[in-house]
């Protein structure tokens, strides 16, 4: 089955700690996107990439970093610099010439205590 | 700064009838503006979506009607039905623009019986 994966669904960490969350996709996408979603404040852009070994920041980047190193995987770094990471952190590819139309993974929720 | 703004944050339908959502954009550059759909849990995905050369889509049930001059465009579920119940997000992106997505911040549908 194609798709993109989200590892893992919830996570727990404590303040303080860096911790990153999983992207992976076999749809062959070259362009990714990490989203947060927070309550009654829609999805925002944290990172993006179009091409392998190359991203821009998004509107919220602050505290967070991501890396390209292969096609398939969008690895999102939370770190300690982030305010308030709790939320839900959404991952999503777009298929080669149909620009805008985006393809989300589960998401993971996670909570720092 | 909220580029789209959506409308209403909630919605009560009942089963049958029409449900209607509602988004402003600010950026004339938008070219492409699609609807999401997202469950409890789940991540969004695509609904449909409009260029702002035609003033109306229909598929199926779900029908986008835009308004260029009034930079508006609103979402229709015709008879609505209890498994529409979900979280409905407008979007708006400029293609070449890194394809990024603008989101509206939601709105909770939920068709009653």
């Amino acid at each position: 089955d194609g798709g993109i994966t989200q590892s893992p669904k919830y996570l727990f960490r404590k303040e303080g700690q860096n911790v990153t969350l999983s992207c992976e996709q076999n749809l062959n996408h070259d362009a990714m996107y990490w989203y947060r979603q927070d309550p009654g404040q829609g999805l925002r852009l944290i990172y993006y990439s179009q091409i392998v070994n190359d991203f821009q920041k998004g509107d919220i980047a602050e505290g967070y970093s991501v890396s390209r190193e292969k096609k398939e995987s969008f690895p999102l770094t939370v770190t300690s610099a982030q305010k308030n990471p709790t939320a839900f952190y959404l991952c999503a590819s777009t298929p080669p010439g149909r620009p805008g139309e985006q393809f989300f993974g589960p998401g993971t929720r996670l909570t720092v205590l | 700064q909220q580029q789209v703004k959506q409308s209403p944050q909630s919605l009560i339908v009942q089963k049958g009838g029409i449900s209607i959502i509602n988004c402003a954009y600010e950026n004339t550059a938008f070219d492409y503006f699609p609807w999401y759909q997202q469950f409890p849990g789940k991540g969004p995905a695509l609904l449909i979506a409009i260029r702002p050369d035609v003033s109306e889509k229909k598929e199926g049930r779900f029908t986008i009607s835009f308004n260029k001059s009034a930079k508006q465009f609103s979402l229709h579920i015709m008879d609505s039905q209890p498994g529409d119940s979900a979280t409905y997000f407008c979007a708006a992106s400029i293609t070449g623009g890194g394809n990024k997505l603008t989101f509206g911040t939601g709105t909770q549908l939920k068709v009653e019986l």
